[in-house]
């Protein structure tokens, strides 16, 4: 069964500190994996995008890594900000079926001062 | 360049109601997905349009749901009768022509049903 799962569920940082999320998944055939910011009372925003020969890719604080071959994804934000307390969704699609997301949980990060 | 528009932002309504939850797509996108958000399930997708053309609707809880795309810079999902347990958070996003594009999301229309 294709899975995602995230952990850890919840968690609290003050600022300024690092963090790092945790992304497991279980889909096959692989097609590419996704972090999206969601905001309270707001949609996901796409943060990163990885295809199966990527190991790394930044965006700005945000470093996302791929391990295909443990089927394992991990999202660095350094330097935290009270603006990055939001949930964070792992998000990982199938091969040549572009509509077929599986979609983790998410982690919900808390920035405090 | 505005995004994706959803409307009502917010819905509470009794039980065996209907329910009409409307979705503006990006300029020239051409794909367009309806999900639901609960604290259990996180996101759940239930139907996608290619073009106007429903391709996955596998998602679809049972037949009071229905979507539909008029044309395509529009889309609706409705519920009858609405239950309690639709109470959720219902998303529509839209991608461009690329299918490896990032899905834009609206920010949602909280439904809650008494």
């Amino acid at each position: 069964k294709n899975q995602v799962e995230q952990s850890p569920q919840s968690l609290i940082i003050l600022e300024g500190k690092n963090c790092t999320l945790q992304c497991n998944y279980t889909v096959s055939p692989f097609s590419n994996l996704r972090w999206y910011k969601q905001d309270t009372g707001r949609g996901p925003v796409s943060l990163t995008i990885m295809t199966f020969s990527e190991n790394t890719k930044s965006n700005g604080r945000y470093t996302a890594t791929l391990d295909a071959d443990t089927k394992q994804s991990s999202l660095h934000i350094t330097a935290s900000q009270l603006s990055d307390s939001a949930s964070y969704i792992c998000v990982v699609t199938h091969t040549g079926t572009a509509s077929k997301l599986t979609f983790g949980t998410g982690t919900r990060l808390q920035v405090t001062l | 360049d505005a995004g994706v528009i959803q409307s009502p932002r917010h819905e509470v309504t009794e039980m065996g109601q209907e329910v009409t939850l409307r979705c503006k797509l990006i300029s020239g996108h051409n794909s367009l997905f309806w999900y639901r958000q609960t604290m259990m399930r996180g996101l759940e997708l239930l139907i996608y349009f290619n073009n106007n053309v429903p391709i996955d609707d596998s998602g679809m809880p049972e037949d009071r749901f229905s979507a539909k795309m008029p044309n395509a810079s529009f889309s609706t999902l409705k519920i009858q009768p609405s239950e309690p347990r639709d109470s959720a958070v219902y998303f529509c996003a839209s991608r461009g022509t690329a299918q490896t594009g990032p899905q834009h999301f609206g920010d949602g229309t909280r439904l809650s049903i008494l």
